[in-house]
């Protein structure tokens, strides 16, 4: 069946650097993609989303793009801080379609001072 | 705003007995809620959905007898694990979605479910 899925189950990276972490989808149908965080023991924390009609959206230290053709999303974190160690996984979703969320297997972002 | 909350945070409970979790929206009115279970160190995969007022649909491969949901307002739906299992330990999470045509689900903190 059609998943999504990440190409990194771990991640790594130095204090201020910054981080980016790739979630691809093949559902060609879905037109609504979140990213969460997630620390250990607790809920999915929203972070960012965007809709298939755009590539590009910021919010603060974080940014997420959508390639569409290749059937691609990545989440870019400015500045990583000790704050941002979590498990962050992609969501995707069609609108109409009961609102239901696909998740991906997710990534480990473990910040280094 | 936009909060959801989950009780009890963790249980324990004896293989065969009976669990119930409780989810809550706090701040609005969910008229769709959203189960899901977790195990450790892998993703979310939704159990159910459940709508106020009618029947949860449930994912394929979860057991709707064991499982058993109801949404019998627009701030609370629950949970039951019927005769629960070693098995049955996991992370259960639910979501809530409110009116409107956003897509956003707004997610509880969880509770953790160990049946020994």
């Amino acid at each position: 069946g059609e998943s999504v899925g990440l190409h990194l189950p771990t991640l790594s990276v130095q204090e201020g650097d910054n981080s980016i972490i790739n979630c691809a989808y093949s559902n060609s149908a879905s037109d609504y993609f979140i990213w969460y965080k997630q620390e250990s023991g607790k809920g999915p924390q929203f972070i960012i989303d965007i809709r298939s009609n755009m590539d590009k959206r910021q919010g603060q230290r974080v940014t997420v793009l959508l390639n569409k053709t290749v059937k691609h999303l990545s989440l870019q974190i400015a500045a990583t801080q000790p704050g941002d160690s979590a498990v962050y996984f992609c969501a995707e979703s069609i609108t109409g379609g009961g609102n239901k969320l696909t998740f991906g297997t997710g990534t480990q972002l473990k910040v280094e001072l | 705003g936009a909060v959801v909350s989950q009780h009890p945070s963790w249980v324990i409970c004896k293989s065969g007995t009976s669990v119930k979790i409780e989810c809550r929206s706090l701040d609005f009115q969910a008229t769709t809620m959203f189960w899901y279970r977790q195990f450790p160190k892998q993703s979310l995969m939704l159990m159910a959905t459940s709508n106020e007022g009618s029947k949860a649909t449930y994912e394929q491969g979860v057991e709707k007898d064991k499982f058993l949901i109801n949404h019998a307002s627009l701030t609370l739906s629950t949970l039951t694990v019927t005769s629960a299992h070693p098995e049955d330990s996991s992370f259960y999470i639910c979501s809530a979605r409110g009116r409107g045509t956003s897509n956003e689900q707004f997610f509880g903190p969880g509770t953790r479910l160990t049946v020994l």
